[in-house]
């Protein structure tokens, strides 16, 4: 069955220690995003990719830092920098730019992975 | 910043009952979509509206969309235990050289009692 996977479902973060969430989709879908969500609250975007080898900066991209070497993977650093980081990370795709109606698709999300500092 | 705001924060019904939940927006928008989230999952597509549409339906589930006055609304009827769950709105205002990109409301909390 096609669909995203996210990985680890729990992670753990040290002082000081970057950390990196995967984010593996079989959609064949040009176009991943990765969102933040807090307690009670809404998804704020942190990056978003549209096509392999390029991506761009989403509302919350500060302590982030993203890589979009294939076209089915979209991995999230959380570097040190990032001084907030507990929250549930929710990875997405969409079709993109292959798809004949842009900008009239839905995304797709894997479940998530939760980050809590130690 | 949220683009959509959501009303109610949290909505409370009996199973069988309607479920009515609004957006409200501020810019323009390419089209609106509407999500649902299980508690410590991801998010599940409902329906998607386009900006030169008025009403859709899906099931259980109608979407209308006022343009002039920037809202639209989500209906479910004769609601399940199953349906609970939060709603988010979302709406995007990709061009076709940028592609999509959804800005998310905070979402309704809905509860529906056996």
């Amino acid at each position: 069955d096609g669909g995203i996977t996210q990985s680890p479902k729990y992670l753990f973060r040290k002082e000081g220690q970057n950390v990196t969430l995967s984010c593996e989709q079989n959609l064949n879908h040009d176009a991943m995003y990765w969102y933040r969500q807090d307690p009670g609250q809404g998804l704020r975007l942190i990056y978003y990719s549209q096509i392999v080898n390029d991506f761009q900066k989403g509302d919350i991209a500060e302590g982030y830092s993203v890589s979009r070497e294939k076209k089915e993977s979209f991995p999230l650093t959380v570097t040190s920098a990032q001084k907030n980081p507990t929250a549930f990370y929710l990875c997405a795709s969409s079709m993109g730019f292959t798809a004949g109606d842009r900008g009239n698709q839905p995304q797709h999300f894997g479940d998530g992975t939760r980050l809590s500092i130690l | 910043s949220q683009q959509g705001e959501e009303d109610p924060q949290a909505l409370s019904i009996q199973e069988g009952e309607n479920a009515t939940m609004n957006c409200s927006y501020k810019t323009s928008i390419n089209n609106l979509q509407w999500y649902r989230q299980n508690s410590g999952r991801g998010l599940v597509h409902l329906i998607l509206i386009r900006s030169n549409e008025r009403e859709k339906h899906s099931g259980r589930l109608r979407v209308t969309l006022d343009t002039s006055k920037k809202s639209s609304s989500l209906l479910i009827t004769a609601s399940r235990a199953a349906d609970t769950a939060s709603y988010f709105c979302a709406t995007d205002q990709g061009r076709e050289t940028s592609g999509s990109r959804l800005t998310f409301g905070e979402g309704t909390q809905l509860t529906v009692n056996p």
